[in-house]
């Protein structure tokens, strides 16, 4: 079983909808969780983070965690053509800083 | 832009060569961490920096090691390089102190090609 379980896409909605994304954990002790947006060919770009069971929001972005269910979601309201690119999941558990990634959902927004 | 650099942006070897990759960290930040992406995968952890010593190493060769330099910044060394290592070379600072201060900011990355 994989650490973060990501369902790889891609996901279609069209341009206002609300995408949703989904990632799943194995490991019970994992304390912080972030979403990473990532075009293709950049590097990682941090959305989110969140370490509290609920939802936290940040303008068009809703992340919610659900430790019990090992779950943690990401919400995108009203989205945009430029929201188009690979979203990934990670989780941080151990004694240091280590980041365990999922795959990532390539989001796709259509105009 | 997350204030994390990243040199060279990309580079070509052959196979057996040894190569060097070099991140500037954050201001502020004291942890620097390296991750490996494969096309199409996520980024798996490689190992992390912390005062100058590896604070935690990922499912990697001894042929992969790193420094890290007084002023925080860090180099990523791979000696007889494979093809499997073609990929994204990511660094990422962050300020050790844990809760939520563990946040790490990626740089732009290092695309290294073995041929």
């Amino acid at each position: 079983q994989k650490e973060v379980e990501q369902n790889s896409g891609p996901l279609s909605v069209p341009e206002g909808a609300i995408a949703s994304l989904n990632c799943t954990y194995s490991d019970r002790v994992s304390q912080s969780f972030f979403w990473y947006r990532q075009y293709s060919g950049k590097s990682p770009e941090l959305i989110m983070s969140i370490y509290s069971n609920g939802d936290k929001e940040d303008g068009r972005f809703t992340a919610q965690l659900n430790k019990a269910s090992q779950y943690v979601s990401l919400l995108i309201r009203d989205s945009q053509p430029s929201d188009s690119a690979t979203y990934l999941c990670a989780v941080n558990g151990g004694g240091f800083q280590k980041l365990v990634f999922g795959t990532g959902t390539r989001l796709l927004v259509s105009p | 832009e997350t204030g994390v650099t990243q040199s060279p942006t990309h580079l070509i070897k052959t196979r057996g060569q040894q190569v060097t990759l070099r991140c500037s960290s954050q201001s502020g930040h004291n942890t620097v961490s390296w991750y490996q992406q494969a096309l199409g995968q996520g980024p798996q952890f490689i190992f992390q920096y912390y005062r100058e010593e590896e604070n935690g190493r990922g499912n990697f060769p001894p042929r992969f090691s790193g420094l890290q330099f007084p002023n925080y910044s860090s180099e990523l060394n791979v000696n007889a390089l494979e093809l499997d290592d073609s990929a994204l070379y990511l660094c990422a600072s962050s300020r050790a102190g844990g809760g939520e201060t563990d946040t790490q900011y990626f740089g732009p990355g290092t695309r290294l090609t073995v041929l």
